[in-house]
């Protein structure tokens, strides 16, 4: 079955530093692959995917994410960490094989410490 | 465009009780979905639709239902209402539902059982 682990439920940076969140996946075959973050009280909302070509993704609110195929990662960077990044951040992946239904991860909870 | 609404905000049901959430997104999506979002567990799906008066099943789909009679609108049905249906439950709709397309949410509806 596939599925989509993030590793840590919650990621405190310093404002400023790196912000590094981590999301594997499982997929037979060739995925679509999404970051989705969650500001408090309020939906989703798509920050950057993947589909084909580049495997370095940019996003809003300077946030990117690289595909890496060997390690089954698209792990979500932000250089510089800042007091609005505070938010849940989701991992989701699409493909054939789930009938095209979001596969999601359970979250990372990011804090940013000022 | 207003994008995905749902009403109501919040809710407080007790035990046995039925009511509907609503949705409705002016964007003219063929694809619509419901999630219910509990802690420690990302996002599951409940049902979805590819176009009005089609529905199926999603990966929970059990004590709710739903109907897709116009484009617009694909309410939730829950019928008789359990404390494990405790949660916060997100509309989401998308141009054609194809595996690469962007998701929109609503804002959410936060439903408590007693």
């Amino acid at each position: 079955a596939q599925s989509v682990t993030q590793l840590g439920s919650h990621v405190s940076v310093s404002e400023g530093a790196l912000v590094l969140l981590r999301c594997n996946y499982s997929s037979s075959v060739p995925p679509y692959l999404f970051w989705y973050v969650q500001y408090p009280n309020q939906g989703l909302q798509l920050l950057l995917k993947y589909t084909t070509g580049a495997t370095l993704v940019k996003g809003i609110n300077g946030f990117e994410a690289e595909f890496k195929k060997s390690e089954t990662s698209f792990h979500l960077t932000k250089p510089s960490a800042h007091m609005s990044d505070a938010a849940e951040y989701f991992c989701a992946v699409s493909n054939v094989d789930s009938n095209y239904q979001l596969i999601w991860g359970a979250g990372t909870k990011l804090i940013i410490k000022p | 465009n207003a994008g995905v609404t749902q009403t109501p905000k919040f809710q407080v049901l007790k035990t046995g009780q039925s009511m509907t959430l609503q949705c409705a997104q002016d964007m003219n999506h063929e694809y619509m979905s419901w999630y219910r979002q509990d802690p420690g567990m990302g996002l599951r799906l409940i049902h979805y639709s590819v176009g009005a008066g089609i529905t199926d099943q999603g990966e929970v789909p059990n004590g709710y239902n739903v109907s897709r009679s116009t484009t617009e609108d694909f309410p939730l049905r829950l019928l008789s209402a359990a404390p494990s249906q405790t949660s916060v439950y997100f509309c989401a709709s998308s141009p054609r539902g194809t595996r690469a397309d962007t998701q929109y949410f609503g804002p959410g509806t936060r439903l408590t059982v007693l």
